[in-house]
């Protein structure tokens, strides 16, 4: 499947800092998911987008589908140690998901 | 709540040996998924099943194959692993929109 563009490949911050990352893609997606992956573990979803131009919270992160539906952004609001991990990018059409390589946030204290 | 299983979080095989991975989702979800994560080449989708019985090839299937002979179960077999097939094994169920993955097993053919 088709590779997402995802930026930045990784970043360190400050605890208590905003952070954003994006997708972009060549390609039209009906929907725009966010996962973040602990070291070890499985992805888990963080947003959904279902249609262009939506921004959508969950707790202290914001998404938004891209007008065009061929980019999307996420941004995570006053940073904590807990938010460290692998954040990733997928656009999806019917069944199949296409990835970003992933973010990796690190947090300094 | 969502939820998907996978039989094992890691697993140690020899080569030539046959591997069984188990993927259990409590959802009624009629669409599953495996991948497979590996650093620097990020999720690869090994092969998928949209209904009973029905299974399509993803980008790398070679070396695999899957089963899926009820819903909420979808296995993965390495007919005769290989060290190239370590890796971070992920299964994934749907639903229209969304997707959702496994804890994922870690696979470590010596």
């Amino acid at each position: 499947g088709q590779q997402l563009n995802q930026s930045p490949q990784s970043m360190f911050i400050q605890e208590g800092e905003d952070v954003s990352m994006n997708c972009t893609s060549s390609s039209i997606f009906n929907t725009w998911l966010w996962y973040k992956q602990d070291p070890g573990e499985g992805p888990v979803l963080l947003i959904a987008l279902y249609k262009a131009g939506e921004l959508t919270s969950n707790g202290r992160l914001t998404a938004q589908f891209g007008i065009t539906r061929k980019d999307s952004f996420l941004n995570i609001s006053a940073s904590i140690p807990s938010d460290v991990g692998i954040y990733f990018c997928a656009g999806k059409n019917d069944y199949k998901l296409s990835f970003g390589a992933g973010t990796t946030v690190t947090v300094r204290a | 709540d969502v939820k998907v299983t996978q039989s094992s979080r890691y697993l140690v095989k020899r080569t030539g040996e046959k591997v069984f991975l188990e993927c259990v989702q409590d959802m009624d979800h009629e669409n599953m998924f495996w991948y497979r994560q590996d650093p620097g080449l990020g999720l690869r989708l090994i092969y998928f099943s949209y209904d009973v019985k029905m299974k399509e090839k993803g980008d790398i299937p070679e070396g695999y194959s899957v089963s899926r002979e009820k819903k909420e179960r979808f296995s993965l077999i390495l007919e005769s692993a290989s060290t190239n097939q370590t890796s971070m094994y992920l299964c994934a169920s749907n639903l229209p929109y969304e997707q959702y993955f496994g804890p994922g097993t870690r696979l470590t053919v010596t």
